[in-house]
């Protein structure tokens, strides 16, 4: 089993809508989370963090733990073609430190 | 500001031979880290140092891979005899020194496409 798991996608969605991503992690002792943006060619960039369970907004992302079901995820409301790009789910396993493990990412399509 | 830069940013070499990528952190940054990126994954982690300290290397593939980063800025990561299964993008990233659960939080470079022919 992957330590961090991620659906490859592409996931499509038309504009105005709001995209659902997932990741799913093996390491119960995992304490942050992280979801990184990655554009096509480019380098990935930190959208969003949470440590706790629940739901931290931002903007139009919401990021959304359950630390129970070892689930974390982004959602993208108000999605714009702008927001086409593979997202990375990274987490910091249990004695980690600052060692963040990626997931392989699920490509977004937001469509006009 | 300038953000993390690394240099070269394509490398070609011939199997064999050996390479060293560079990289400079965001002025300031204590934390460096290594990562290494095949196409249609995420980033794998390589390496990473506080300050010129080599905290963990466990993601190095083996003994042909090193880095340093001796006076705790500019770091290189050094591949020797370099063989085609090296080929790949490498990444660096770095942080300001994070104790707790932000250590995640890292700003990357442009990367360095390697291909070993």
């Amino acid at each position: 089993q992957k330590e961090v798991e991620q659906n490859s996608g592409p996931l499509s969605v038309p504009e105005g809508a709001i995209a659902s991503l997932n990741c799913t992690y093996s390491d119960r002792g995992s304490q942050s989370f992280f979801w990184y943006r990655q554009y096509s060619g480019k380098s990935p960039e930190l959208i969003m963090f949470i440590y706790s369970n629940g739901d931290k907004e931002d903007g139009r992302f919401t990021a959304q733990l359950n630390k129970a079901s070892q689930y974390v995820s982004l959602l993208i409301r108000d999605s714009q073609p702008s927001d086409s790009a593979t997202y990375l789910c990274a987490v910091i396993i249990s004695g980690g430190y600052n060692k963040l493990i990626f997931g392989a990412g699920t490509r977004l399509a937001v469509h006009p | 500001g300038a953000g993390v830069s690394q240099s070269p940013r394509y490398k070609v070499t011939k199997r064999g031979q050996d390479v060293a990528l560079r990289c400079d952190p965001i002025s300031g940054h204590v934390s460096l880290y290594w990562y290494r990126q095949a196409l249609g994954q995420g980033p794998e982690f390589l390496t990473y140092f506080n300050y010129e300290a080599q905290q963990d290397k466990s993601g190095l593939p083996n003994d042909r891979f090193s880095a340093e980063r001796p006076e705790g800025s500019i770091s290189t990561l050094t591949i020797q005899r370099t063989e085609q299964r090296d080929s790949a993008m490498y990444r660096c990233a770095s942080s300001p020194l994070f104790l707790g659960p932000r250590g995640g939080e890292q700003y990357f470079g442009p990367g360095t496409r390697l291909t070993v022919t």
